[in-house]
């Protein structure tokens, strides 16, 4: 199975600031990463397709790239509402894997 | 608008069976793969399977496979999963999603005697 390890489990930053999250796949999945936030006590929403491919309707201010195997998420301007956990998950080779996620705190 | 609602959750005790049904509405069905994905207590994130867009097609998490089974019925937009000898390790939010896009909004399933 690829192994995708997800970091920083947690981390705390201020309205404005600008944060990353990266994910490290075991093996090359040649871009087939989606990056998923999860809201308390809601169910996970698509932010990110194909490593760097926003999902309609998903401000501007998330991105994502990539460099070989390492694949990160970066918010811009960090706003309230961005208070949640954030996965990644691989879909190139089943069975599909997740990150371990992360717990992103607004202060 | 697209709407994952799954129902057939709940308390059951280890050894049993379960079914899990995930009605789809605001896009058509029969025109997509859907998913099955669970988040345990402690968040942990399992792909289970998918299911091709007319059901001649599965694929599960190998560590399930003999337990899970995926199905789908077009007519009624319904997807469903089938959970057979539960143990304790099956207790998770279960989620119904089109491959990933959309989620519905959960199902849980506590197996506990």
């Amino acid at each position: 199975d690829i192994q995708m390890t997800q970091s920083p489990a947690s981390l705390s930053a201020s309205l404005g600031e600008t944060v990353s999250i990266e994910c490290l796949a075991s093996e090359d999945i040649y871009s087939n990463l989606a990056w998923y936030q999860q809201k308390p006590g809601k169910s996970p929403q698509l932010l990110i397709y194909y490593a760097s491919s926003l999902q309609d309707g998903v401000p501007s201010r998330f991105s994502g790239s990539e460099s070989g195997t390492q694949y990160s998420l970066e918010i811009n301007s960090l706003q309230p509402e961005d208070e949640g956990d954030y996965f990644c998950q691989q879909s190139y080779k089943f069975p599909l894997t997740f990150g371990s996620g992360t717990k992103l705190e607004i202060k | 608008e697209v709407q994952l609602v799954e129902s057939g959750g709940g308390l059951v005790q280890p050894g049993a069976s379960l079914k899990l049904s995930c009605v789809a509405s605001g896009f058509t069905f029969s025109d997509y793969w859907m998913s099955w994905v669970r988040q345990t207590p402690g968040k942990t994130m399992e792909w289970i399977g998918d299911i091709k867009y007319d059901g001649s097609y599965t694929n599960y998490a190998p560590s399930l496979k003999n337990r899970f089974t995926i199905s789908r019925d077009n007519a009624k937009s319904t997807l469903y999963l089938q959970m057979s000898n539960v143990r304790s390790e099956d207790t998770a939010t279960y989620y119904c999603t089109r491959r990933g896009s959309y989620w519905g909004q959960g199902v849980m399933v506590t197996v506990s005697s």
